[in-house]
């Protein structure tokens, strides 16, 4: 079975300042991994995903992520935050066979501050 | 393009009522899947559907709760008797060949 670790309950940040939001993860097979957001009263959107190839993904707002298989590690890091980050983010993962069972942390929220 | 529609928003009921809860995939999309956040658990998969059929229902925790898919538009998960414990924020979402995409939730309070 999988199972993802979300160190940091929350992170508090200044604006423009850099982040880091870890996540790790243990699986005996290959996985696929994503990072989830969700704003207050909402659902969670996808963020970005790594299902193979470039270790390092980005999303269309400046996030990023490295999978690291070593580590087992898919640390979420933005080199400059804004307030509008501030939210709760997850990560998650599921075998590489699919996206059906996926197994959320307990998520990070992220506090930005002026 | 709309997204995952659930409804209600919001539901406020009393222990021992029956409640339903719905959900409107993306059209077109043929897994849906129900979950459940609460602060202490987090997020839990309660059950999935593939084209309508139920594939995997060992999150749901009890035989209070049942979870059905009509037609590849719609699906319903009831709370009969509902419970205090109960209450959290219930999700639905939806998938083709890739990631999940997520309604807004509704959030279910049992007094």
């Amino acid at each position: 079975a999988q199972s993802v670790t979300q160190l940091d309950s929350q992170v508090p940040v200044f604006e423009e300042a850099p982040v880091e939001l870890r996540c790790n993860y243990s699986s005996s097979v290959s996985v696929y991994l994503f990072w989830y957001v969700q704003y207050p009263n909402q659902g969670l959107q996808l963020l970005l995903k790594y299902l193979s190839g470039s270790t390092l993904v980005e999303s269309i707002n400046g996030f990023e992520a490295e999978f690291n298989k070593s580590q087992t590690s898919f640390h979420l890091r933005k080199p400059s935050v804004h307030i509008s980050d501030t939210a709760e983010y997850f990560c998650a993962v599921s075998v590489a066979t699919g996206f059906q069972k996926l197994v959320f942390g307990t998520g990070t929220r992220l506090l930005v501050s002026p | 393009d709309a997204g995952v529609i659930q409804s209600p928003r919001h539901e406020v009921t009393e222990m021992g009522q029956e409640v339903t809860l719905r959900c409107k995939p993306i059209s077109g999309h043929d897994y849906l899947f129900w979950y459940r956040q609460t602060m202490m658990r987090g997020l839990e998969l309660l059950i999935y559907f593939n084209n309508n059929v139920p594939i995997d229902d060992s999150g749901m925790p009890e035989d209070r709760f049942s979870a059905k898919m009509p037609n590849a538009s719609f699906s319903t998960l009831k709370i009969q008797p509902s419970e205090p414990r109960d209450s959290a924020v219930y999700f639905c979402a939806s998938s083709l060949t890739g990631p999940q995409h997520f309604g807004d939730g509704t959030r279910l309070s049992i007094l």
